[in-house]
């Protein structure tokens, strides 16, 4: 079956970075790209971005451009986001999820910014 | 950016009722428009692909629809596991949710 296991809670300081993982399996993993989802504390759904897990290419929203990369590992299956210089606002869950719109998605993990 | 606006922002309903949820997209994005449903704590449960097209598994009151830059959710006969948050999401240009729609009961 078809599984989306995402790494742990963390917490980080301001002005840090994180990188959440996004192991897949039960399906061949060049096959669908990986969407990335963050929710923030009692608020909506905003989308990332999404990596190409067959060549690489990424598409980024405008809001984190610049401060976030998106990768895949096709050795290992697992699909990677880290967002740099963290700030407050960057508090949420984050979610993977198969494809653009997507049928299969992560446990999500939550990411604390906080001094 | 395409923004798509979600209308209403909460609604009140009772088991039985036809529900109806709105999403307008800012341009044209074909028909690349998905709904979720989301529960506390959970991640999104797919619905609804490509505007009309009933994910598998999902019960059949739930339907989409398009008109134009307006797309619909409407659920059919509201059962009690339908009681949670909505969203639609445009995936034809890099992709955009809409706000959410909080069903509840009334």
């Amino acid at each position: 079956q078809v599984q989306l296991v995402q790494s742990g809670a963390e917490v980080k300081k301001p002005g840090a970075s994180v990188k959440v993982s996004c192991k897949t399996s039960g399906y061949t993993f060049t096959t669908y790209g990986i969407t990335w989802v963050r929710q923030a504390p009692g608020q909506g759904l905003e989308w990332m971005g999404w990596v190409s897990t067959y060549n690489g290419d990424t598409k980024y929203a405008q809001k984190v451009q610049g401060r976030v990369t998106m990768t895949a590992d096709t050795s290992t299956s697992t699909a990677y986001m880290e967002l740099r210089s963290l700030r407050s606002d960057d508090t949420a869950v984050y979610f993977c999820a198969r494809d653009w719109a997507g049928v299969y998605w992560g446990q999500g993990t939550l990411v604390t910014v906080s001094s | 950016d395409i923004q798509m606006t979600q209308s209403p922002s909460t609604l009140s309903a009772s088991v039985g009722d036809r529900v109806t949820i709105t999403c307008r997209a800012s341009q044209s994005i074909s028909s690349w428009l998905a709904w979720y449903q989301q529960k506390p704590g959970k991640a999104p449960k797919l619905l609804i692909y490509k505007a009309s097209s009933l994910e598998s598994g999902v019960p059949s009151r739930f339907s989409g629809g398009v008109s134009g830059t307006e797309f619909t959710l409407t659920i059919s006969g509201l059962q009690p596991d339908d009681f949670a948050t909505y969203y639609c999401q445009q995936y034809n240009f890099y992709s955009t949710f809409g706000q959410g729609t909080k069903v509840e009961i009334k």
